[in-house]
């Protein structure tokens, strides 16, 4: 059974550092025919693509917020974090890991439940 | 970046009616494609990808079509749970984007 579930603070200030964990099982973080990725919504907005890892450790950002964003993994914990620096109130949002399977065209199939980040002093 | 852009913003069809959903590229994707539902207060459940493959578990009246920078979801005969927000995705040079999402609610 492939569950993914995501951890971190629910309040962070302006200006500070987002540290977000998201902890899988299910599958292997060394599975070539797939990676895992962020994804964010803001409160009654659409979703908006992040970063994804894949199994190489090699990575890809969003173009817009690549400057603020790192992610990484720890195989031997199940686990992959992403790190978002300089936090502004419009990063409130949900946000989301997901496993992202490479067949046919890649897409997420697995969702986490997710986590509300909210940016506020 | 590739833009998604998709159309309708909001849907409004009856139970039992076909309802049919655009997603346009800004350039092209080839099919690689994915539609998503979300319900409120859930995260997004994938319905196809690969522009034309049904996910684990989808009922057949989800269909997609589509390639490079057209494609479709069609929803052939509306059932009750299916009054959600559908979201289309993209990766190109492994960055995806999202479409803004579609609304279908209950005409």
């Amino acid at each position: 059974q492939v569950t993914l579930k995501e951890s971190g603070p629910v309040l962070v200030k302006p200006t500070e550092t987002l540290t977000l964990t998201c902890t899988v099982s299910g599958f292997s973080l060394n599975n070539a025919r797939m990676g895992v990725s962020w994804i964010r919504q803001p409160p009654g907005k659409a979703l908006e693509w992040l970063a994804h890892i894949f199994s190489n450790d090699e990575k890809s950002y969003s173009t817009s917020l690549k400057s603020r964003l790192t992610i990484s993994k720890d195989t031997s914990k199940s686990q992959v974090v992403l790190t978002m620096t300089n936090m502004d109130p419009v990063d409130t949002a949900t946000y989301y890991c997901a496993r992202t399977l490479y067949s046919y065209g890649p897409s997420e199939d697995y969702w986490g439940q997710g986590t509300l980040v909210t940016v506020s002093s | 970046e590739i833009v998604m852009t998709q159309s309708p913003a909001t849907l409004s069809v009856s139970p039992g009616e076909r309802a049919t959903l655009s997603c346009r590229a800004s350039q092209s994707v080839n099919s690689n494609l994915a539609w998503y539902q979300q319900k409120p207060g859930q995260a997004p459940r994938l319905l196809i990808y690969g522009a034309s493959t049904r996910a684990t578990g989808i009922p057949a009246r989800f269909s997609g079509s589509g390639s490079g920078t057209e494609f479709t979801l069609t929803i052939s005969s509306l059932q009750s749970e299916d009054f959600a927000v559908y979201y289309c995705q993209q990766y190109n040079n492994w960055r995806g984007t999202f479409g803004q999402g579609t609304k279908v609610e209950i005409k």
